[in-house]
């Protein structure tokens, strides 16, 4: 069960910023949880792009940051690009669920 | 770098079982957490649960509680996740990832998992 809401979907011009947010609640990113990003491109598996809330791994342009405030999230897209095309996903963990939560994920077309 | 490796297809019928394997290379199998997560078809991510190399611990999703089985074969750097009482809407691709903190580092290719009659 996706218990993080994400916009179904975003869209922006090459060039241009877009942004996705991701809403939790008290058990989960308001408990201080960590929130993590990941895009998936189609067909293939989830990658990590953003881990701990804001650090980038290695080989992630930093075109991507994302930030963490309360009980919310968001990823940033700068200078979008056709590769961005993707579905992206927010992740924490839930402290009454005792699990690993995801968003509902968000899908990024550029125009 | 983790490399995971997991089993091919698989289509089962409803009621049955199905266990798909996940091969690790690269880094140290006992030192980071391996989990389950699925994606049906068109549909988001879900975590199913994890298993803990070092304690020798599983942990479940409350939903799938009952029903799934993760272990791992340290000898081997393997780790199994089987899905018992299986339905329609276990149909799904099923992933293992690595973690050391909370963060799922490393993914496998995905094994498609399919339930029907």
């Amino acid at each position: 069960q996706s218990v993080l809401t994400q916009p179904p979907s975003v869209s922006g011009a090459p060039g241009q910023r877009v942004t996705i947010s991701c809403t939790g609640r008290s058990s989960n990113i308001g408990a201080g949880f960590d929130v993590h990003w990941y895009q998936q491109l189609p067909g293939t598996a989830p990658k990590l792009l953003i881990y701990g809330n804001s650090n980038r791994p290695s080989g992630v342009p930093d075109r991507f940051s994302a930030s963490k405030s309360g009980t919310s999230a968001s990823l940033a897209i700068t200078g979008l690009q056709a590769e961005d095309e993707a579905d992206y996903y927010c992740q924490s963990y839930d402290r009454s669920l005792s699990g690993y939560v995801f968003g509902t994920g968000t899908k990024v077309t550029v125009l | 770098q983790v490399q995971l490796v997991q089993s091919g297809a698989e289509v089962k019928k409803p009621g049955s079982s199905v266990k798909v394997s996940c091969k690790a290379s690269g880094g140290t199998f006992s030192s980071y957490t391996i989990s389950w997560v699925r994606q049906a078809p068109g549909q988001g991510l879900e975590w199913m649960g994890r298993f803990i190399p070092i304690l020798g611990i599983a942990n479940y999703g409350q939903k799938f509680q009952g029903r799934v089985t993760i272990i791992a074969d340290k000898s081997t750097s393997t780790a199994y996740m089987e899905l018992s009482s299986l339905r329609s809407e276990d149909t799904a691709v099923y992933y293992c990832a690595t973690h050391s903190s909370s963060s799922f580092d490393y993914w496998g290719q995905g094994t498609l998992v399919t339930v029907s009659s």
